[in-house]
């Protein structure tokens, strides 16, 4: 059974740093590339970033490209995102989730989420 | 970058009846298309990827159409069980775009 537990969440001030860790099981970890969603209270779903299942690529959204960094340890079957400079309207739940295939960004498996609330 | 419409933005369908959601998107996307479903306070669910293929476990009555910048979920009967927010999501070009959701309600 494919399970995906995130971790990390928690209520920071603005400015502070986080790392969201998402701990898999069920599966070959290295074989699937992974990505990050997060949804803020009462709105849709935002796409952040993907890593490979090789950890030799990664991308963002547009508007995530600087302050969000993701990566895994293979090893460890763990995914990680680390938020820096972190802001009010990053006060979202936080998901990761697994591709189905290889080549294929279709999210088949999502973890519970970590809720992040940025406030002062 | 890709834009996601989704229409209507509310559905409400009685028990039984089909339901039909719509997404657009613009540029197309071929068929790397899927849609989730997702309710209240639950993870989002995969149920349609590549446009029309369901998703392990994911009941018959769930169809997904089109290619290009029309796509079509279908719920051929709805059960009470399949109120919630519908997402389409394009993987044709980066970034991963989501559309903004159909919320079915059960009338």
């Amino acid at each position: 059974e494919v399970k995906l537990s995130e971790s990390g969440g928690g209520l920071v001030q603005p400015g502070d740093s986080l790392r969201l860790s998402c701990v898999a099981s069920g599966f070959t970890f290295p074989d699937f590339s992974m990505s990050w969603v997060r949804q803020a209270p009462g709105r849709g779903l935002e796409w952040i970033s993907v890593i490979s299942g090789s950890a030799l690529s990664t991308s963002y959204a547009d508007a995530m490209k600087g302050r969000f960094t993701i990566s895994r340890d293979n090893f460890q079957s763990t995914l990680y995102l680390q938020i820096d400079s972190l802001r009010v309207e990053d006060t979202a739940v936080y998901y990761c989730a697994k591709h189905i295939y290889a080549g294929s960004e279709a999210l088949e498996y999502w973890g519970l989420g970590t809720l992040v609330t940025v406030s002062s | 970058e890709v834009v996601m419409t989704q229409s209507p933005a509310t559905l409400s369908v009685s028990p039984g009846e089909r339901a039909t959601l719509s997404c657009r998107a613009s540029p197309g996307v071929s068929t790397f298309l899927a849609w989730y479903q997702q309710k209240p306070g639950q993870s989002p669910r995969l149920l349609i990827h590549s446009a029309s293929t369901r998703a392990t476990g994911i009941p018959p009555r769930f169809s997904g159409s089109g290619s290009g910048a029309e796509f079509t979920l279908t719920i051929s009967s709805l059960q009470s069980e399949d109120f919630g927010v519908y997402y389409c999501q394009q993987y044709n070009h980066w970034p991963l775009k989501f559309g903004q959701g159909t919320k079915v309600e059960i009338k």
